[in-house]
């Protein structure tokens, strides 16, 4: 089968740094994406990683081991509207979208 | 550049009615997908197009729900007789080619009573 695990909560406080991991077993693998969503909205497009590394874009990085099968997100200076949940999901052998449940994001002041 | 619109944004309706979502693509985006989000959920692929041909429909449960996109733009997302389950958010996404990235809708969150 396949399968993305991430946690379904972090916690952090404002300005602070944060991890959301993600592994993932898939029958194919052509790259991993992130994706935020706000309470109510639709998803956006943060990241996408195709090769071993890290890939940097302003406070977010993503980062990506396919011999580990794992990525993770990295969020830096927290902000309160960072405040969303944020999915993992890997493009597949078919170039289809294969999600995680996503992981809450809470940030405290 | 105008985004993925959706309409209705929100609906609620009975158990064993019928309910039709409507969504235009970004112009210019050759595929459009359909999603079904249950809360707590990541987005589950209900059926993908390119351009007026399907790509992929293997979990749209074809007994009650349909899909079509007639011209190659707009597309429609029919359910019908809704089920309590079908309570969800349903989203619809465009990119520009086949494994781009998606840009999606706001949704339409369906409640079945």
């Amino acid at each position: 089968g396949q399968s993305l695990e991430q946690p379904s909560e972090v916690t952090a406080v404002e300005g602070a740094i944060v991890q959301i991991n993600c592994t993932y077993q898939t029958s194919g693998f052509y790259g991993l994406s992130w994706y935020q969503q706000h309470d109510g909205g639709a998803p956006t497009f943060l990241s996408y990683n195709a090769l071993d590394g890290l890939e940097e874009t302003g406070r977010f990085s993503s980062f990506l081991s396919r011999s580990d099968s794992y990525g993770y997100l990295l969020l830096q200076e927290l902000q309160m509207k960072d405040s969303a949940s944020y999915f993992c999901a890997v493009k597949d052998s078919n170039y289809q979208l294969i999600w995680g449940a996503g992981t809450k994001l809470i940030i405290k002041p | 550049e105008a985004g993925v619109a959706q309409s209705p944004r929100y609906k609620i309706i009975e158990k064993r009615q019928s309910v039709a979502f409507w969504c235009n693509p970004i112009s210019g985006h050759a595929t459009l997908y359909w999603y079904q989000q249950i809360l707590g959920q990541g987005p589950k692929l209900l059926i993908q197009f390119q351009n007026n041909g399907v790509v992929d429909d293997s979990q749209l449960p074809k007994d009650r729900f349909s899909a079509e996109r007639l011209k190659g733009v707009d597309s429609t997302l029919k359910i019908q007789p809704a089920k309590l389950e079908d309570s969800a958010v349903y989203l619809c996404a465009s990119s520009q080619v086949e494994g781009g990235e998606q840009f999606f809708g706001p949704g339409t969150r369906l409640t079945v009573l």
